[in-house]
């Protein structure tokens, strides 16, 4: 079946960094796609989205960048802090009407 | 903004037995969701409910039941459980579906379930 998937389990930054996270996805029928941020014991949190039309979208300090064409996603984060540690998840509407989540990328931060 | 309120945050249940976790919103969403979190996976929407009445099975609707008397509520009831149930349970509301741009999906702070 179709699914999101993530590059890298872990990255680890040293805060004032610059942090790429990176998501793989296989339906080309998505044409939405969102991230999250969840903190240890708390529930996800949307960061930004993008559509795919698009193939950058900037909020503050995060970016995500969409590659149709390897369907792949990144999100951008600029002067990492430590208040950034999380575990950060790609999700894609994959022409459904609900989300398919992948499985996450956790970011540590070190002063 | 008290958002998507979950209740318990914490439970333990032995093999068998039967619970109710709670949830409700106030930000008047027509959109409700229960998803499932296991170690290391992705979110798995157990059910969802696009208004009050109305409720359709996610992709692990085994073992759960859902009911949505109200817009405010939406509780996920597990009967007679089994360690396979053991997860963070989310809920989570939408004004409309959130896989349409500008449908953000607010979710609760999660309950986490053992099944033993």
């Amino acid at each position: 079946g179709e699914s999101v998937g993530l590059h890298l389990p872990t990255l680890s930054v040293q805060e004032g960094d610059n942090s790429i996270i990176n998501c793989a996805y296989s339906n080309s029928a998505s044409d939405y796609f969102i991230w999250y941020k969840q903190e240890s014991g708390k529930g996800p949190q949307f960061i930004i989205d993008i559509r795919s039309n698009m193939d950058k979208r900037q909020g503050q300090r995060v970016t995500v960048l969409l590659n149709k064409t390897v369907k792949h996603l990144s999100l951008q984060i600029a002067a990492t802090q430590p208040g950034d540690s999380a575990v950060y998840f790609c999700a894609e509407n994959g022409g459904y009407s609900t989300l398919t989540f992948g499985k996450g990328t956790m970011l540590l931060v070190s002063p | 903004n008290a958002g998507v309120t979950q209740t318990p945050k914490f439970r333990i249940l032995k093999i068998g037995q039967s619970m109710t976790l709670q949830c409700t919103q106030d930000m008047n969403h027509n959109y409700m969701y229960w998803y499932r979190q296991d170690p290391g996976m992705g979110l798995k929407l157990i059910y969802y409910s696009v208004g009050a009445g109305i409720t359709d099975k996610g992709e692990v609707p085994n073992g759960y039941n859902v009911s949505r008397s109200t817009t405010e509520d939406f509780p996920l009831r597990l009967e007679l459980a089994a360690p396979s149930q053991t997860s963070v349970y989310f809920c989570a509301s939408s004004y409309g579906w959130a896989t349409d741009s500008g449908n953000t999906i607010y979710f609760g702070e999660g309950s986490w379930l053992t099944v033993v």
